[in-house]
């Protein structure tokens, strides 16, 4: 069946560093994945999505790449604040799909 | 512009009770769904609707039942409530399903079965 993995350990960095979190896969080939952020006690919100035909896509601080060879996704914040604390879910869809699949997330403290 | 509202925030049921979440959505979406999150573990989906008449089940049913009432309106029925659903539950909803387009989530209902 298929897996998807991230880290399950949270993840520190210093305020103004780059934090690169990971999202890879098994036994699935997405023709999309998304990127969401989760603040405790709130729903998930969506960050960006990216195709399988799309190697990499940029929104302000963020950067998403999607390796369908490596069945990778690394989610990039650039010049982190405090303020970008929170987990990060990654989920998969695709044709004939019904619904995302989410992995479980990756908690990210930025100490200031 | 309220997105996807979902009612009760918190409950606490006794083992066996019933009850009803609701959830609806304002951005004229077809496909809604219903997650649970247990603590530490991903979102799991429980039943979704890809649209207005369509009910199908998702990776955990057993022991729920939906509604798709009309095309803003997904609920969720617990019948006979037990301690394996504790969970904090979030409906979403997307203009459709494969993931091409952003779901859009609820700020869930935390439910204590004791």
């Amino acid at each position: 069946s298929q897996k998807i993995e991230q880290n399950s350990e949270a993840l520190n960095i210093q305020e103004g560093k780059t934090a690169t979190l990971t999202c890879n896969y098994t036994n699935y080939s997405p023709a999309y994945l998304q990127w969401y952020r989760q603040d405790p006690g709130r729903g998930p919100v969506f960050l960006l999505l990216i195709r399988e035909n799309e190697k990499e896509k940029r929104k302000e601080r963020l950067k998403v790449t999607f390796d369908t060879t490596l069945k990778q996704s690394l989610f990039h914040i650039t010049a982190s604040q405090p303020a970008d604390s929170a987990t990060y879910l990654c989920a998969l869809g695709g044709t004939g799909r019904r619904a995302l699949t989410f992995g479980s997330g990756t908690r990210l403290q930025v100490q200031p | 512009n309220a997105g996807v509202t979902q009612t009760p925030k918190f409950q606490v049921l006794k083992t066996g009770q019933s009850m009803t979440l609701q959830c609806a959505q304002d951005m004229n979406h077809n496909s809604m769904y219903w997650y649970r999150q247990d603590p530490g573990m991903r979102l799991r989906l429980i039943y979704y609707s890809a649209s207005e008449g369509t009910t199908d089940k998702g990776e955990v049913p057993n022991g729920y039942n939906v509604s798709r009432l009309n095309k803003r309106e997904f609920s969720l029925r617990l019948e006979s409530a037990a301690p394996s659903q504790t969970s904090v539950y979030f409906c979403a909803s997307s203009e459709e399903g494969t993931g091409e387009t952003e779901a859009f989530f609820g700020q869930g209902t935390r439910l204590t079965v004791v």
